[in-house]
């Protein structure tokens, strides 16, 4: 069975810019999971999406944004990009949500922005 | 919510085991995770105990659970220097919580 597939694997782009990073979960898993992770903060929860309904949101601003879509694929948009933003994003996808299975993670998108 | 601490460092002679070690706040977590990442990739299930055990063994990996003290192990038997990387444990209800990760040294 294929594991999670995250696209890009890298994206260089430009503070005041907008990027949209994609996610394929394993086949079968209802969930998406998205993670930002950093040196200096860590792993930290974004949002969960489970049959194209955001379940749970993490702390983060309203320029980050997802939605999943009816194949269990997701997105994540972050608009109006900022330095602080550059980090790994890791998507991961379980089958019945991250409250009754595990997390399944892809290889991540590494933001860099400049 | 949920805090999980965890000691940043390890090092271990190949053919030793090591012993990570996890402090969760959070004791509603239905299960709890250790993960694995390497350099450049993302975050691999190693394995998970369910809330209400003690112990679980898989080949080398030796999960304990103290509920009382909401600490949690992970022992690796055997270790060899392909073990070398960084290990997160997770917990939560609604939402895991990654640890800041220990990074485990395997030298030979």
């Amino acid at each position: 069975k294929a594991g999670v597939t995250q696209t890009p694997r890298y994206l260089i782009k430009t503070r005041g810019q907008q990027v949209t990073l994609s996610c394929s979960p394993i086949s079968g898993h209802r969930s998406v999971s998205w993670y930002q992770q950093t040196p200096g903060q860590g792993l930290q929860f974004l949002f969960e999406y489970f049959s194209e309904t955001q379940r749970n949101k993490g702390n983060f601003p309203g320029r980050f944004s997802g939605r999943q879509f009816s194949n269990s694929r997701s997105e994540m948009n972050v608009s109006t990009l900022e330095l602080g933003d550059s980090a790994l994003y890791l998507c991961a996808s379980s089958l019945a949500g991250q409250s009754n299975s595990p997390l399944h993670f892809g290889n991540g998108t590494r933001l860099t922005v400049t | 919510g949920e805090d999980v601490e965890q000691s940043l460092f390890l090092s271990v002679r190949e053919g030793d085991s090591s012993v990570i070690n996890c402090t969760y706040t959070d004791s509603s977590s239905t299960y709890l995770y250790w993960y694995k990442q390497e350099p450049g990739a993302g975050l691999q299930l190693l394995t998970y105990i369910f809330s209400n055990m003690d112990m679980k063994q898989d080949q080398r990996l030796t999960v304990l659970l103290n509920k009382k003290d909401k600490h949690l192990s992970l022992r690796i038997a055997d270790t060899q220097t392909g073990d070398s990387a960084i290990y997160f444990c997770a917990g939560g209800y609604s939402t895991l919580t990654f640890g800041k990760g220990t990074m485990l040294l395997v030298s030979p």
